[in-house]
């Protein structure tokens, strides 16, 4: 079966400082894989994606995901935080193998908040 | 910037009442999809129109009604709902049907519905 993991509920840094957002996965194929955002009493805003190709997949807003195959993981990074970062974060993964099935399969979220 | 509009942004409805929600897009993008969030809790997705055809109702209750008018037209009509159904509901869009993994779905700045 596939699901997604965001090990962490809430990730604390400070601003200036390097962020990184947790997410493992599993699923049977090759996995799509989805960063969402989402600010205070808005709806979900598209960061990246990894399909294929290079591992390091850069996205909106400075921030880039690193796709491991053998450790499944694609932890969302950016090098340099600001408070205005202090959202909502979700992982989220599609199965290209899954038939019918390919719906996308969302992580719990993490809250991400960046103190000045 | 979102390129799915949805309307209206707040939706006050007692448990008797009828009401609708809309949502459109202009990316030429041919499945759509309504989903429904609770607060710090991932989507969940509702139902999802591929070419204007319902694909996929997630056993959501009748109460609920969707229905796809053209390609970038999404309404779900609303009745007879429950204090529980009171949640974000967010319209999506991604090119495509809805089973090309790749894809990735753009969400629009949701309807924010009270049930009373």
């Amino acid at each position: 079966a596939q699901s997604v993991a965001q090990p962490e509920d809430q990730v604390n840094v400070a601003e200036g400082n390097p962020l990184t957002v947790k997410c493992t996965y599993s699923v049977s194929g090759n996995p799509y894989l989805f960063w969402y955002v989402q600010y205070p009493n808005r709806g979900l805003q598209f960061l990246l994606k990894y399909i294929t190709g290079d591992n390091l997949v850069k996205g909106s807003y400075g921030f880039e995901a690193e796709f491991n195959k053998s450790q499944t993981s694609f932890h969302l990074k950016k090098p340099s935080a600001l408070v205005s970062d202090s959202a909502l974060y979700f992982c989220a993964v599609r199965d290209p193998s899954a038939g019918n099935n390919r719906k996308l399969i969302w992580g719990l979220g993490t809250s991400l908040a960046v103190n000045p | 910037d979102t390129e799915v509009t949805q309307t209206p942004k707040h939706l006050v409805m007692g448990m008797t009442n009828k009401k609708s929600l809309k949502c459109e897009q202009h990316m030429g993008h041919r499945a759509m999809y309504w989903y429904k969030q609770k607060a710090k809790k991932p989507p969940e997705l509702m139902f999802v129109y591929s070419y204007e055809k319902l694909s996929i109702n997630e056993s959501v209750p009748s109460r609920f009604s969707p229905e796809c008018p053209n390609s970038s037209l999404l309404n779900l009509h609303l009745h007879a709902l429950q204090p529980e159904d009171s949640a974000l509901y967010l319209c999506a869009s991604s090119q495509g049907s809805q089973g090309r993994a790749g894809n990735t779905i753009y969400f629009g700045e949701g309807s924010w519905l009270t049930v009373v």
